[in-house]
């Protein structure tokens, strides 16, 4: 079966600090991976997704960026993080193709700017 | 994709099955009904969807209309661990599939 991680589970970061979120997906081979921000009290948001190795496409005009250095890893980095950046940071996989197979989400890392 | 309306809140006894609305009006013939839910502090755990015939599995059954514009998702037998932020979501079946998350449906199961 497939399984998906992501780390850390809490980060608290200073403002102007660097960031980088990873997140692996197991049993499965080239999936579709996304990066999902949820504000406080607020429904989840698509910031990232890609279909492939180094193949990367926004939602969103932000400070973050993200990067797939490998088939089932991927990366959501800052240079200098914002307050605005504080967020509940969701991985999810899908199998390749797409079609109206599901996204499964992992359990997130919880980041906090000071 | 479509817009889906789902009530913000609703109780449910312990043992009884909890029925969540959710309406679509405004869905195409090539987007597909999801639901999700999301227990406090725990990323979204896909539970099901469907098209336009009803499916069931482990976990809950998905009842579409015959037009397609509501559908309702049914635990049957509702626990405490059911306590969760229920999404609808509807969206079309692409090559990468992007979800709009809205508020959902909070469900409080109650002893």
């Amino acid at each position: 079966s497939q399984t998906i991680h992501q780390w850390p589970a809490t980060l608290v970061q200073p403002v102007g600090s660097p960031l980088s979120l990873e997140c692996t997906v197991e049993g499965t081979s080239n999936p579709n991976l996304y990066w999902y921000r949820q504000a406080a009290g607020r429904g989840l948001q698509l910031l990232f997704y890609s279909v492939g190795i180094g193949q990367i496409s926004s939602e969103v005009p932000q400070n973050l960026s993200a990067s797939r250095p490998q088939d089932r890893q991927f990366i959501l980095s800052s240079k200098k993080l914002l307050l605005s950046d504080s967020g509940f940071y969701l991985c999810a996989w899908a199998h390749a193709g797409g079609g109206s197979t599901p996204q499964h989400f992992g359990d997130g890392t919880r980041l906090s700017i000071l | 994709d479509a817009k889906t309306t789902q009530p913000p809140s609703m109780d449910c006894a312990e043992g009884r099955a909890a029925n969540l609305p959710c309406n679509h009006s405004t869905i195409s013939g090539n987007e597909y009904v999801y639901w999700y839910r999301q227990i406090h502090s725990q990323g979204p755990q896909y539970i099901i969807h469907g098209l336009k015939n009803n499916e069931t599995n482990e976990m809950a059954s998905l009842i579409i209309t015959e037009d397609r514009k509501s559908s309702t998702l049914i635990l049957p037998h509702a626990t405490l661990r059911d306590t969760a932020v229920y999404y609808c979501i509807v969206r079309v079946a692409d090559s990468w599939g992007k979800l709009q998350f809205g508020a959902g449906t909070q469900v409080v199961v109650t002893p």
